[in-house]
């Protein structure tokens, strides 16, 4: 089990450009989760993926927010026109459902996004 | 909509003493229950779930957690507090989302402070 892997663990970049961010999650899990958290608060879900198929996306997840999983292993989050506003850690989380039954989540380290 | 309350922003333990830390949630069904712990700059580490059954739930690091149903209440214990303890509990429930499929709201969050 070598974890839930993501790079950049840091990344600044000037607002306006584009960033893109990726999660490894652990081998056998099918599930993988996108979470943003901000200084001072819990972790707030993004979208999350069964497989390749991204099955739900939350409201804070505006048109500038895309993400990919092409083959159901490895996950992309791209944000387009950064803001100031999406300065956060970017955290990605794995899990296996297996007969119905949801497995906890595993967390990655993040990404933490800071826009000048 | 389903939420987290942990209404204790800080608290401070003196090593070898007992912790308790409170949560309350909202949520219209039977709950997923789960603690994290957060170290600075670092992803999120599971320390106990609760899905269903005894309600006392043991978990990593000498952790437990008590459900109560009629309270709304999931708060976690430790008896006796060590100086690694130091970091962000976060308390989250398992929410289902549009496609009726899990997703973890969190609460805000306590900092936990060991005194020498």
């Amino acid at each position: 089990d070598t974890g839930v892997s993501q790079n950049p663990r840091h990344k600044i970049t000037k607002r306006g450009q584009n960033v893109t961010f990726r999660c490894d999650p652990i081998s056998e899990h099918n599930r993988l989760y996108w979470y943003r958290q901000t200084l001072g608060q819990g972790p707030e879900f993004l979208t999350y993926f069964q497989n390749e198929a991204q099955l739900e996306k939350s409201r804070l997840l505006s048109d500038r927010f895309s993400a990919e999983r092409p083959k159901g292993s490895f996950s992309t989050l791209e944000i387009q026109r950064t803001e100031q506003g999406d300065s956060a850690m970017y955290l990605c989380a794995s899990s296996l459902v297996a007969a119905g039954v949801n497995q906890p989540q595993h967390f990655g380290d993040g990404t933490r996004l800071s826009i000048l | 909509a389903q939420s987290v309350t942990q209404p204790d922003i800080h608290i401070t333990v003196s090593e070898g003493a007992s912790l308790e830390l409170r949560c309350n949630y909202s949520y219209g069904a039977t709950p997923y229950l789960f603690w994290y712990v957060q170290s600075p700059g670092q992803g999120l580490q599971l320390l106990l779930k609760y899905f269903s059954g005894d309600t006392l739930v043991q978990g990593i690091k000498g952790f437990e957690a008590e459900f109560k149903r009629s309270q709304s209440s999931f708060n976690l214990r430790k008896p006796s507090v060590h100086w690694s303890d130091a970091a962000e509990y976060f308390c989250a429930v398992g929410a289902r989302g549009d496609t009726g499929f899990q997703k973890l709201v969190f609460g805000t969050g306590t900092r936990l402070l060991v005194s020498p």
